[in-house]
């Protein structure tokens, strides 16, 4: 159980384009899902929080207006990269949290998108 | 606010050797903390947890951490190493005034030679 999905694996796209990336819970609901951006070598990093039906809760130094986020259902979140240039390129990694008590805290990850801006 | 320090970022053991990998953690509430191994190109999978239960946690693939509240540790161990350990691990933590967010060290490769 507790399995999340990501599509696309990986997506390569010219500058000044828009990506979107899908993070779906497969067998359970996800109240809060959460995207980082993992560059090379490097630990992830929060971007954002997402909960279901409202607006999502950026991190510091994380353009809002770039990088939009919508959590329409609690087993859907999209992360939408907006004119992206090639500094965005990066693996952006979901996760989501479980509405269940006995899930605790314990987040989901899914398995990664890797974004190419050339 | 919450912090995990992994010592070492790489980790070099032979097969069938002790693994340990070193976590450190603040934080001013009582924490949650994790650790995850990620294969390259992939995502993060869980490998156990702490939550305020035992203090001595056993996870999947032969791996357990001990919570140790006097050195704000959360070692991983795993008695004898396989090949097919090599990956990247991360210790981090959360809280519940947090809402879930999770703070993660800067990683750990752990190589296996034969």
């Amino acid at each position: 159980g507790a399995v999340v999905s990501q599509h696309p694996s990986w997506v390569i796209c010219k500058s000044g384009t828009s990506v979107k990336i899908e993070c779906r819970s497969l067998d359970f609901q996800a109240t809060t899902m959460f995207w980082y951006r993992q560059f090379p070598k490097q630990s992830l990093m929060l971007m954002a929080t997402s909960n279901e039906g409202s607006k999502a809760t950026y991190e510091q130094g994380v353009e809002k207006d770039k990088f939009l986020i919508n959590h329409a259902s609690l087993t859907l979140s999209t992360l939408t990269v907006t004119s992206a240039h090639p500094e965005d390129s990066s693996f952006y990694i979901c996760s989501a949290r479980g509405r269940q008590a006995h899930q605790g805290d314990t987040q989901y990850f899914g398995p990664g998108t890797r974004l190419t801006v050339l | 606010a919450q912090s995990v320090t992994q010592l070492g970022s790489h980790v070099s053991v032979s097969e069938g050797a002790l693994v340990l990998l070193r976590c450190n953690y603040s934080s001013s509430v009582p924490p949650y903390l994790f650790w995850y191994v990620q294969y390259p190109n992939q995502g993060l999978q869980l490998l156990l947890k702490y939550t305020s239960a035992a203090t001595l946690v056993k996870g999947i693939n032969g791996f357990e951490a001990e919570f140790k509240k006097s050195e704000t540790s959360f070692h991983l161990t795993k008695p004898s190493a396989h090949m097919s350990d090599a990956a990247e691990y991360f210790c981090a933590v959360s809280v519940l005034t947090s809402y879930g967010k999770l703070t993660f060290g800067q990683g750990t490769i752990l190589t296996v030679h034969p």
